[in-house]
């Protein structure tokens, strides 16, 4: 079965630069929400979306944007990267069905130097 | 294809009962880690059980894992409202490369 898509899967950059991380949910999907894991910490929701519009915010910087396109998939923008953005982002997608259950995609580890 | 899949996707249960969630994977893996997620907020981790590790307890939570058979299983007893989220396995092969499951919602009745 299809799953989310997440690309890259591995991103390296430096302080002060730009990062767009890509999620792709599984087809027919209409929620995507992404995830920011720290070393050592828990999985912290950062933001949804529904139907290409935002339904629920975290804890996202306001270095940090997103948006979800008419095909659904969502890309989380990072600006003025810092060295504590080092993570793993994770995205999961759900359809609107009542039971809501998240698919999580495999992550992108962004590693900033 | 998903690293973990959890089964039942959906489990109602009256307050007092036992409530058991199987989860599977496909690879070799370090350890296998269970985390509750409220409300589709961020996920907190419950408990860790490494592949060298058979059974873990922590309070009303008793994790197993069988490797041969690659599922491990969340048994939470003596179920309360308060428990009503939903449970994620995720699988650590290593390189902290985790893949999370489908997730169970569990719904404790009053």
């Amino acid at each position: 079965a299809a799953g989310v898509i997440q690309s890259p899967r591995h991103l390296i950059k430096e302080k002060r630069e730009t990062a767009t991380l890509k999620c792709y949910p599984i087809p027919r999907h209409d929620t995507v929400y992404w995830y920011q894991q720290g070393p050592g910490q828990d999985p912290q929701f950062l933001i949804s979306f529904y139907e290409k519009m935002q339904s629920d915010k975290g804890s996202i910087p306001d270095r940090f944007s997103a948006q979800q396109f008419s095909d659904y998939h969502s890309e989380l923008n990072m600006s003025s990267l810092e060295l504590g953005d080092s993570a793993l982002y994770f995205c999961a997608s759900s359809k609107v069905t009542g039971e809501d259950t998240q698919y999580f995609g495999p992550g992108t580890r962004l590693t900033v130097l | 294809s998903q690293q973990g899949e959890e089964d039942p996707q959906a489990l109602s249960i009256q307050e007092g009962e036992n409530a058991t969630m199987n989860c599977s994977y496909k690879t070799s893996i370090n350890n296998l880690q269970w985390y509750r997620q409220n409300s589709g907020r961020g996920l907190v981790h419950l408990i860790l059980i490494r592949s060298n590790e058979r059974e873990k307890h922590s309070g009303r939570l008793r994790v197993t894992l069988d490797t041969s058979k690659k599922s491990s299983s969340l048994l939470i007893t003596a179920s309360r409202a308060a428990d009503t989220a939903s449970y994620f396995c995720a699988t650590d092969a290593g390189n902290n490369d985790m893949r999370f499951g489908a997730g169970t919602r569990l719904t404790v009745k009053p």
